[in-house]
């Protein structure tokens, strides 16, 4: 069974501080990994992705990824009290070009 | 403009009737996907269909049967309902790009059924 691993949370973190969520995968040949964001009571927003190795950016947000170690973490630079969400990882299935994986996602607090 | 558009939002019934959820996308993709999400907030793929052809089918009671009449339409029928069936089912679509699993999801609002 294909997993997907994340902290539930709630990471609870100071408004202006640096958020940092982590995500592990069990599939090797996962080639593609996304970060939805869910508020409550809504439906997952993509907000990143990314399939390289290293960093990407897009403003406040900055995703790794690590394939030697099935790593991928999404950074929030200045944690704004809006960005209180689930934050879902999900990864693709290689053996079907269509599923993706998601995990429980982690619950995250910004505290003003 | 709304890209992928669910009704109902809401959906109360009693154990044992039948309901549809209907499903609709603007975006010119070629997949679309039906997730449940239950009290845990756990999201997990049920069915895809692309371009009206079955490619996803879960462990998924067969109660519940998906059909695409089109590329833009995916609906969700579910017979005899049981209390467990309580959950939120979303709508998704997405363009599958090639064989590397370059697949961006996007989301419907979600339907809310509750079995009493």
């Amino acid at each position: 069974q294909k997993e997907v691993e994340q902290n539930s949370g709630p990471l609870s973190v100071p408004e202006g501080a640096i958020a940092s969520l982590n995500c592990t995968y069990s599939d090797r040949g996962s080639q593609s990994f996304f970060w939805y964001r869910q508020y409550s009571g809504k439906s997952p927003e993509l907000i990143m992705f990314i399939y390289s190795n290293g960093d990407k950016e897009d403003g406040r947000f900055t995703a790794q990824l690590n394939k030697a170690s099935q790593y991928v973490s999404l950074l929030i630079r200045d944690s704004q009290p809006s960005d209180s969400a689930t934050y879902l990882c999900a990864v693709n299935e290689p053996s079907s070009a269509s599923k993706i994986i998601f995990g429980s996602g982690t619950r995250l607090s910004i505290r003003p | 403009d709304t890209a992928v558009s669910q009704t109902p939002k809401y959906l109360v019934t009693q154990m044992g009737n039948d309901k549809s959820i209907k499903c609709e996308q603007n975006l010119g993709h070629d997949t679309m996907y039906w997730y449940k999400q239950d009290s845990k907030k756990f999201l997990k793929i049920m069915f895809s269909y692309n371009n009206k052809e079955l490619i996803i089918n879960e462990t998924v009671p067969n109660r519940f049967s998906p059909k695409s009449p089109d590329k833009a339409h995916l609906n969700l029928h579910i017979n005899s309902l049981e209390l467990g069936d309580s959950a939120v089912y979303f709508c998704a679509s997405s363009q599958v790009r090639g064989t590397s699993g370059v697949n961006e999801q996007f989301f419907g609002p979600g339907t809310r059924l509750t079995v009493l």
